[in-house]
């Protein structure tokens, strides 16, 4: 089973609007990741949690706040966006941090902020 | 950081040739190197990946070629498929396992 799992699929929210992204996986990973997608471009990344921990915070800003409640699971909360956040989300986990292990994507969320 | 370049951005072949796509990167820690099939509306997918230590690596009708000393490493498929139409993204991953992408290579299988 290489499965990421993220829910939802689809989300319209307006900028006053809280809510949250969830990713899921069972594969045993300890190292779980965020990534936006704008359309035409490469992924993104946002934040890396490492056994739980937040080991990378690549200068995203604080309307969007990740937290790891275990270690199968990744929620990125999201808090007054703006128009330009609208892009796909993507979850993607792997085995550690190390030695460069292999990297499984979720499908997506698909985020419109209107 | 590391760069990663990725050429062509888009590409169109007949069904059952090949395809090239090839990707440069700069740091010369990086010692991973994926490409990730992505089709429209889904996540990016695992289609093959190499390490430092070997130069070349097949599954299938996917093969993929590095050349650490020059820093470039290079995804063929033989015998295209119209089912192989996607975008296509390198990466390459340094000890801390950050990706960084190259730009995509949009493949277009004419039948």
């Amino acid at each position: 089973d290489t499965e990421v799992t993220q829910t939802p699929k689809h989300l319209v929210m307006g900028m006053t609007n809280k809510k949250s992204l969830k990713c899921e996986q069972h594969m045993g990973h300890r190292a779980m990741y965020w990534y936006k997608q704008k359309a035409k471009k490469p992924p993104e990344l946002m934040f890396v949690y490492s056994y739980e921990k937040l080991s990378i915070n690549e200068s995203v800003p604080s309307r969007f706040s990740p937290e790891c409640p275990n270690s199968s699971l990744l929620n990125l909360h999201l808090h007054a966006l703006q128009p330009e956040d609208s892009a796909l989300y993507l979850c993607a986990s792997s085995q550690d941090e190390g030695l460069g292990t292999e990297a499984f994507f979720g499908q997506g969320t698909r985020l419109t902020v209107v | 950081g590391e760069n990663v370049e990725q050429h062509p951005s888009t590409l169109s072949v007949q069904e059952g040739d090949s395809a090239v796509i090839k990707c440069t990167y700069s740091d010369s820690a990086s010692n991973y190197f994926p490409w990730y099939k992505q089709e429209l509306g889904k996540g990016p997918q695992l289609i093959i990946d190499i390490r430092s230590n070997v130069g070349e690596k097949k599954d299938q009708r996917i093969a993929v070629t590095l050349n650490k000393t020059a820093k470039h490493f290079s995804l063929h498929i033989t015998e295209t498929q119209p089912e192989d139409s996607a975008v296509y993204f390198c990466a390459a991953s340094m000890p801390g396992n950050q990706f960084y992408f190259g730009t995509g290579t949009s493949l277009t299988v004419i039948p």
